[in-house]
């Protein structure tokens, strides 16, 4: 079956700019999990989404919200963006409610540069 | 709170030499451990795991051990070919969490020459 498919590949802002980055998840997988991967902090934790309930929130900023559809995909934004948010953003889906991260996921991410 | 450590990179190699990438851990109660590689363009695989002490994961050649007296899950390969360079993360999951949080380390190239 088909994997995660997250859009658009690349993108290229300007600061001040908002973003907004899609993810499909697995077919039937319910919950979609987002991190931040930079060269200086490694992958860190945005959020996860779970039967459109954000279940979780790493330590971002307000700037950074997300949502979930009836369908499972889901979105993050980034409002007023910054240098610093350049980055590649993974997200990662699963079909498990329960805290099984071997069950994971990952799409190719969406290599995002602010300039 | 939870935290991941690896060696930094990039790690340069030739073929078929012996590889090791060293990943300590900080963490409150029994995490479980995970290696994940990323190959370029590519999304992160999961490569291995270890779910309690001395557990030993395996998967295409590579191995880790669950150390809990060390806190250590160092990754290692006999034999390294040109198709194993990737970037390879070391993570946790704190168990009772109840959702699919994973730490990171900060990741380790690898670079293997022909």
């Amino acid at each position: 079956k088909a994997g995660v498919t997250q859009t658009p590949r690349y993108l290229i802002k300007t600061r001040g700019q908002q973003v907004t980055l899609s993810c499909s998840p697995i077919s039937g997988h319910r919950s979609v999990s987002w991190y931040q991967q930079t060269p200086g902090q490694g992958l860190q934790f945005l959020f996860e989404y779970f039967s459109e309930t954000q279940r979780n929130k790493g330590n971002f900023p307000g700037r950074f919200s997300g949502r979930q559809f009836s369908n499972s995909r889901s979105e993050m934004n980034v409002s007023t963006l910054e240098l610093g948010d350049s980055a590649l953003y993974l997200c990662a889906s699963s079909g498990h409610r329960t805290d099984e991260p071997e069950k994971l996921f990952f799409g190719s991410g969406t290599q995002l540069s602010v300039l | 709170g939870n935290s991941v450590t690896q060696m930094e990179g990039p790690v340069t190699l030739s073929e078929e030499a012996f590889l090791t990438i060293n990943c300590t851990y900080t963490a409150t109660g029994y995490p479980s451990l995970f290696w994940y590689v990323q190959y370029p363009g590519e999304g992160l695989q999961l490569l291995l795991k270890a779910t309690k002490a001395d557990d030993k994961g395996s998967n295409k050649g590579f191995e880790a051990t669950y150390r809990k007296e060390t806190t250590s899950f160092h990754l290692e390969k006999g034999s390294v070919q040109v198709s194993d360079s990737a970037v390879y993360f070391c993570a946790l999951s704190a168990s009772g969490t109840g959702f699919q949080k994973l730490v990171f380390g900060t990741g380790t190239r690898l670079l293997v020459s022909p």
